[in-house]
């Protein structure tokens, strides 16, 4: 059972560029949020996604966008790159919202992305 | 949210026991806790919740004080490959569809595993 899949791996961009990052949920899980984790800090919220529609953003500015596909992958757009968007970006999926009690998430492994 | 606290480092030995605590003195009555864990190179990794009562599972235990302010996350032998960085969160699962998936993280406890 594949769980949570993410691409690319690793990417290098320089500064003003523009980066999508791809994800695909766990099987059976409709629900898709996206992490930014900087060097030695904890996964901050960027946003998630459910029914193909953004219901929750955290703190970051528009720059930050996503979708959600009819079959729950999504992708994150990052526009007008600056050097402080370097960072892990993490996908998470979870079960549909009635049935998932406590909410658990299954994360991905990540996108690293660097901004030179 | 409420907020937790937790020891920046801890160290343990292969084979023993690991007793890692976490301080919420601000949780409400539907607040969840939820531990989850890094390893070196992955993203977070679910590893026990609970609301009230002791929860065990095939990774580890939780015990929760009786207050719930605070909690501790067991784990029984620690091998090397525990050695991570383990995260105590709060989540309120009163509200769903809108807010799932907003877990805050702190920085955690960065655990070190010796041989």
């Amino acid at each position: 059972d594949a769980g949570v899949t993410q691409s690319p791996t690793h990417l290098i961009k320089t500064r003003g560029q523009q980066v999508t990052l791809r994800c695909s949920p766990k099987s059976g899980h409709d629900t898709v949020s996206w992490y930014q984790q900087a060097l030695g800090q904890g996964p901050q919220f960027i946003f998630q996604y459910y029914e193909e529609e953004e219901r929750q953003r955290g703190n970051f500015p528009d720059r930050f966008s996503g979708h959600q596909f009819p079959n729950y992958s999504s992708e994150l757009n990052v526009n007008a790159l600056l050097l402080g968007d370097s960072a892990l970006y993490l996908c998470a999926s979870s079960l549909p919202a009635l049935l998932s009690g406590a909410n658990v998430l299954t994360f991905g492994a990540g996108s690293r992305l660097t901004v030179l | 949210d409420a907020k937790t606290t937790q020891p920046n480092s801890m160290e343990s030995n292969e084979e023993e026991p690991v007793h890692l605590p976490c301080n919420h003195s601000t949780i409400s009555g539907t607040d969840y806790i939820h531990w989850y864990r890094q390893l070196p190179s992955q993203g977070p990794e679910y590893v026990i919740h609970g609301l009230t009562s002791n929860v065990n599972n095939r990774m580890a235990s939780l015990a929760i004080a009786e207050d719930r302010k605070s909690s501790t996350l067991i784990l029984h032998r620690a091998t090397l490959r525990d050695a991570a960085v383990y995260y105590c969160i709060l989540r309120d699962v009163g509200d769903y569809g809108g807010s799932q998936g907003n877990l805050i993280f702190g920085k955690g406890t960065k655990l070190s595993v010796k041989p």
